[in-house]
Order: structure tokens, then sequence, then C-alpha cells
């Protein structure tokens, strides 16, 4: 059984720039969150999607955007790059159920812009 | 605001030994979930521990066990005979059950040593 894959695994880009990150669900996972982690600290929530629709959101400038597709994979789009925006991002899956069974993470995509 | 607090940035245990990582929390809420994730090298986030607010029975996962305070609003992770693969940053986090969203804590990065 897959868990959660994102793609791709390493990523360089130049300030200004636009990244797209891809992240696939776990099977029988329908719904999709995307979180920040800066070097050394916890994970920061971008957002969250359910049925195709952006159902939360964190404190994130509308440059950080995303999409669910049909089969709930999902993508998150940043916009006009900072070198702020360097970090890893994490995807996490659910299903829509009790939320105490937590999510399931993948390994995230390290993105480094310079 | 919903905070988690992990006091301790660094710790390191002998192998054999037992550890405790401590984490409190801050919310309003009166019927949350807690978890303890574990994040090696490898940067996936996976599921140690998790415990429901509303047990009052801590929850125990084989080496793994929680001391669950909810007066005190602390969430605290014993890790009893720590092997060399227990090495990896540790974090505490919050979910709200309202958004589905999960607050971490900044994380603890454990060292064991042979």
């Amino acid at each position: 059984d897959a868990g959660v894959t994102q793609s791709p695994t390493h990523l360089i880009k130049t300030r200004g720039q636009q990244v797209t990150l891809r992240c696939s669900p776990k099977s029988g996972h329908d719904t999709v969150s995307w979180y920040q982690q800066a070097l050394g600290q916890g994970p920061q929530f971008i957002f969250q999607y359910y049925e195709e629709e952006e159902r939360q959101r964190g404190n994130f400038p509308d440059r950080f955007s995303g999409h669910q597709f049909p089969n709930y994979s999902s993508e998150l789009n940043v916009n006009a790059l900072l070198l702020g925006d360097s970090a890893l991002y994490l995807c996490a899956s659910s299903p829509q159920g009790p939320l105490g069974y937590g999510y399931t993470f993948g390994s995230g995509t390290r993105l480094t812009v310079v | 605001a919903q905070t988690v607090t992990q006091s301790q940035p660094e710790m390191s245990v002998q192998e054999a030994e037992t550890v405790t990582l401590s984490c409190t929390y801050d919310t309003s809420e009166n019927n949350y979930y807690l978890f303890w994730y574990k994040q090696p090298p490898s940067r996936q986030m996976i599921l140690v521990i998790r415990q429901e607010a509303y047990k009052q029975q801590n929850a125990t996962e084989n080496r793994f066990s929680v001391n669950f305070q909810k007066a005190a609003k602390s969430f605290s992770l014993k890790i009893s005979d720590s092997q060399l693969g227990d090495t990896a940053m540790y974090f505490c986090a919050f979910i709200q059950r309202n958004t589905g969203k999960l607050i971490f804590g900044q994380g603890t990065t454990l060292q064991v040593k042979p």
C-alpha cells in the first residue's frame, strides 16, 4: 500500500520564479493538507483541500495557492518566490473521518530559493 | 491562540535507558487530540503515539508511552529501552477538531548514544 508520494524531492529556484509541488495521497485518503517546515522548526499549516476545494487556510499570503484533482492528488503553487520561501514542504493526507487518527505524511520537497 | 511548546531543543540518552520529552499546549477546546511525531533524517513525519483528550488513560505503544495531564495541559512522551533508531527530531502536535489543522511544537532533537 503506497503511502503519500511527493515530487520532486529537491528543487532549486531563483527568486521571483514560480514553483509547483505535487502530492499523491495515500490510497483511501481524500483530504490533502500542505505544511511548510523551515529548517529546525515545526511544520506550519498552509492549507487543506477536500472535494477539490480549499477548506482551511493558514497564515500564508496569496502567493501560495493550491489545487486538488478528482483523483485526490494535489498541487501546491508558489508565485514570486522569496528567499524566505526556502523550506521543506510536507504533504499530508487523511480520510475525511475521525481526525484523531492523524495524518500520513510524505517525505517532503526541499525547496531552495537562491 | 492555540499553541504547542516544547521547551527542550535537544536531548541525549544512552542506549537502553529511558528518556522523557516534554510538551505543553494551550487551547480553549475541550475535545481534541494530541500526537507525538518522529522525524528522522529521511524527513518523513512518522506518527509515534496519539492521545484522545476525553480519555483519561494514558496511551502506550510498545516502548512509547505518554503522561497526559489535561488540567495542566501537559503531554510528555516517555521512551523506554532507547534504541539507536530512535535518534530523530520529535514533534508534539495538537489538532483542532473543527478545522483538522495540526499545530506543531518547535521540536526536540533526540540523540541516542551507543
